[in-house]
């Protein structure tokens, strides 16, 4: 199995850009989740999605944030415009359906810097 | 509200030593209770998962950890640290769909 893939792996851009991060889950898996690491705030859930519609994104930070799942092998997370202090790690994760106690099966992450 | 701790930010032990890393939680039953390394530049790899049964579970790279209801503690363990051991190490809960994370603990492994 060729795990989580998330693209791309390093981003940097400019206050006010668009930024899109992309996600492939496991093949299999109902849930996928987003976080976010920081130094200061740690590892932050943003959203999950089970069956490719959203189910929580009480962590999504503001009206900046916006992801979606079109297809289940599929999600991308968007911030427009970015801003410094998204600056961070953004890890996909994903995991089955069939357990309620399923581990999570992590990215490798995205670094994005803005500057 | 839930929450994982991970009281130690950062613990440095000498290579071949033993290491035990400490994990709180709080609220609820029975928890199902996880450890995940992550190494520099990487994503997080599950190390082992408590959910029920037998309160010692065993995990990869020789680490283990131990469930105890009464202090609300699942701490990890490994007997004789590797200098490839160094890393960040994360107590997480899961409840709901959702995993709680703790802060992380810094290994670092002198020679």
């Amino acid at each position: 199995d060729a795990g989580v893939i998330q693209s791309p792996r390093h981003e940097v851009t400019e206050m006010g850009q668009e930024v899109t991060l992309r996600c492939k889950p496991i093949s299999g898996h109902d849930y996928l989740f987003w976080y976010r690491q920081t130094m200061m705030r740690g590892l932050e859930l943003l959203i999950y999605f089970n069956n490719n519609v959203p189910i929580d994104d009480s962590g999504m930070p503001e009206d900046r944030f916006s992801a979606k799942m079109p297809n289940a092998s599929f999600s991308t997370l968007k911030i427009q415009p970015s801003e410094p202090r998204d600056s961070a790690v953004y890890f996909c994760a994903s995991r089955r359906g069939d357990t309620n106690t399923g581990e999570l099966f992590f990215g490798e992450g995205s670094r994005l810097t803005v500057l | 509200a839930q929450s994982v701790t991970q009281p130690d930010i950062h613990i440095t032990v000498s290579e071949g030593a033993s290491l035990e890393l400490r994990c709180n939680y709080s609220y609820g039953a029975t928890p199902y209770l996880f450890w995940y390394v992550q190494s520099p530049g990487q994503g997080l790899q599950l190390l082992l998962k408590y959910f029920s049964g037998d309160t010692l579970v065993q995990g990869i790279k020789g680490f283990e950890a131990e469930f105890k209801r009464s202090q609300s503690s699942f701490n990890l363990r490994k007997p004789s640290v590797h200098w490839s051991d160094a890393a960040e190490y994360f107590c997480a809960r899961y409840n709901f769909n959702k995993f709680y994370f703790g802060s992380g603990t810094k290994l670092n492994v002198k020679p």
